[in-house]
C-alpha cells in the first residue's frame, strides 16, 4: 500500500515570500492532518479535513495561512507571507476515519516537508 | 505544564542494551500512540494502544491507564534504533492527537 506522499521534501525561501506544499493522502482515507513542528517540539495540528470539509483549524493561523482539499483526496497548504518563525517540519498524515471515543484509527504520516524561511 | 510528558528527553545506549523511554498524561484518552521519527521528519507509527501491552519485534509497549503512564521498551538496541520517539495521546472527548516532546535516543556500536 503506498503511504501518504509529500512534496516537496525541502523548501527555503525568503521572508515576505508564498510558498505551498502537497500532500497525496492514502488511498480511501477520509481524515487528512497538516502538523507543524518546530525543532525540538511535538508536532502542533493546524488543519484537519474530514473528506473535503475542515473539521478543526483553530491553530491554523488564518492571517497568513490556508489549506484546501478539494474533491477531498489532495491537499495543499499554503503560507502567504512567510515568517522566519514558520520555520518548521510540515507534516501531513492521513487515516482511514474520523476517530471517535469508541473507534479509534490509526494515523499515517508523510516524510514531511522542511522549510527554512532566511 | 504539558498535557503529556515524556522522559527522558535525551538517551544514549551502547549496542544491546534494554531501552525504555516514559510517557505520562494528564488528560482522559481513548487511545495512545507511540511514533518513530527519523532524522529526515518522517514519522512510522509503531503502536496504538488502550490498554495492556502490545510487542512488535523488539519493541514492547505498555500502558496503565489507571496511573496515566505508558512506557517503550526495545530489547537488544542496535544503532538502526537511532531515532526520535514521540508519545501521543488521543483524548477521550476529541478526536486531536496531543504530542509529546520526542526522546531523542542514540544508539552506538
Amino acid at each position: 500500500e503506498a503511504g501518504v506522499a509529500q512534496s516537496p521534501r525541502y523548501k527555503i525561501i525568503e521572508k515576505r515570500q508564498s510558498v505551498a506544499f502537497w500532500c497525496n493522502p492514502i488511498s480511501g482515507h477520509a481524515t487528512l492532518y497538516w502538523y507543524q513542528q518546530i525543532l525540538g517540539q511535538g508536532p502542533k495540528l493546524l488543519i484537519q479535513f474530514q473528506n473535503n470539509g475542515v473539521v478543526d483549524d483553530s491553530q491554523l493561523p488564518k492571517d497568513r495561512f490556508s489549506a484546501e482539499r478539494l474533491k477531498g483526496v489532495d491537499s495543499t497548504l499554503k503560507i502567504q507571507p512567510a515568517k522566519l518563525e514558520d520555520s518548521a517540519v510540515y507534516l501531513c498524515a492521513s487515516s482511514l476515519a474520523r476517530p471517535s471515543y469508541y473507534l479509534n484509527t490509526e494515523a499515517f504520516f508523510g516524510q514531511g516537508t522542511r522549510l527554512t524561511v532566511v | 505544564k504539558n498535557e503529556v510528558e515524556q522522559s527522558p528527553q535525551n538517551l544514549t545506549a551502547q549496542e544491546g542494551e534494554f531501552i525504555t523511554i516514559n510517557c505520562s498524561y494528564s488528560v482522559g484518552i481513548s487511545a495512545l500512540h507511540w511514533l518513530q521519527q527519523h532524522p529526515g521528519g518522517g514519522i512510522v507509527s509503531l503502536f496504538m494502544l488502550s490498554s495492556g501491552k502490545k510487542k512488535h519485534g523488539r519493541l514492547i509497549a505498555t500502558i496503565n491507564i489507571q496511573e496515566k503512564h505508558s512506557s517503550l521498551h526495545i530489547t537488544a538496541s542496535h544503532p538502526r534504533d537511532s531515532a526520535v520517539y514521540i508519545c501521543a495521546v488521543s483524548p477521550g472527548s476529541t478526536d486531536k492527537l496531543i504530542f509529546g516532546t520526542g526522546t531523542r535516543l542514540q544508539v552506538f556500536p
